[in-house]
């Protein structure tokens, strides 16, 4: 099973939209997360089960499906946003995607 | 507080071997899966191996399957990964992760430790 993230990077200024893509190259049945890294600290969990946000994880941030394309949307970017991205499947045996660059514009 | 923090990387020549420990704290350990995951300096995510909480279901990645093994002592609240035959492909930042649901061996990761780094080199 392979995820396929797209862009590899993307370049916006704050208070835009992001929006970030992961395509899976099987069914998932919804075990999709995503997950933000910043340099020198370790991932962060962001959205499970495709669509639910975790703990503490601000509302600008969502995630949506459809069927085996999922999206992490940013709706205003914020300073502190900016950092890679991984999506993650989590079934049987795990995977991640390579990763989306977000930078500043 | 949660808290998952390893211990046990070094500089390592091929073909030794060496043994990561995760402590936890702040949550009930076997109650859940834990995982490991590398990363190489500058690059993407890789997940290495799981095990739910009760170590009746264990998974490895191809790249380390017959190499390296992993297992909890439930008692001490602390995850191993135990890797053989090592190679300089296995040189990485690896982390320890708690996976996000109940007595279940599938589940996203949330909460990770800071890592450890091996570097395995003559």
């Amino acid at each position: 099973m392979e995820l396929t993230q797209s862009p590899g990077t993307l370049s916006l200024s704050p208070g835009e939209r992001a929006t970030l893509s992961c395509r899976a190259s099987q069914s998932l049945s919804s075990y999709l997360a995503w997950y933000q890294q910043k340099p020198g600290q370790a991932p962060r969990l962001l959205i499970y089960g495709a669509t639910s946000r975790a703990t503490g994880i601000p509302d600008r941030f969502s995630g949506s499906e459809s069927g085996t394309d999922f999206t992490l949307s940013i709706s205003r970017l914020e300073p502190e946003d900016f950092a890679v991205y991984y999506c993650q499947h989590y079934g049987t045996s795990p995977g991640f995607g390579q990763g989306t660059k977000l930078e500043i514009k | 507080e949660v808290q998952l923090v390893e211990s046990g990387g070094g500089l390592v020549e091929p073909y030794r071997s060496l043994r990561l420990s995760c402590a936890a704290s702040g949550f009930i350990f076997d109650d859940y899966a834990m995982h490991w995951v590398r990363q190489v300096p500058g690059q993407g995510l890789e997940w290495v191996s799981g095990i739910s909480w009760n170590s009746g279901t264990i998974g490895y990645a191809d790249s380390v399957k017959g190499r390296f093994t992993i297992s909890r002592d439930n008692g001490k609240n602390t995850l191993y990964l135990q890797m053989n035959s090592l190679r300089a492909e296995d040189t990485a930042l690896y982390y320890c992760t708690k996976g996000k649901t109940f007595a279940s061996y599938s589940g996203a990761f949330d909460i990770w430790g800071q890592g450890t780094m091996v570097t395995v080199s003559s």
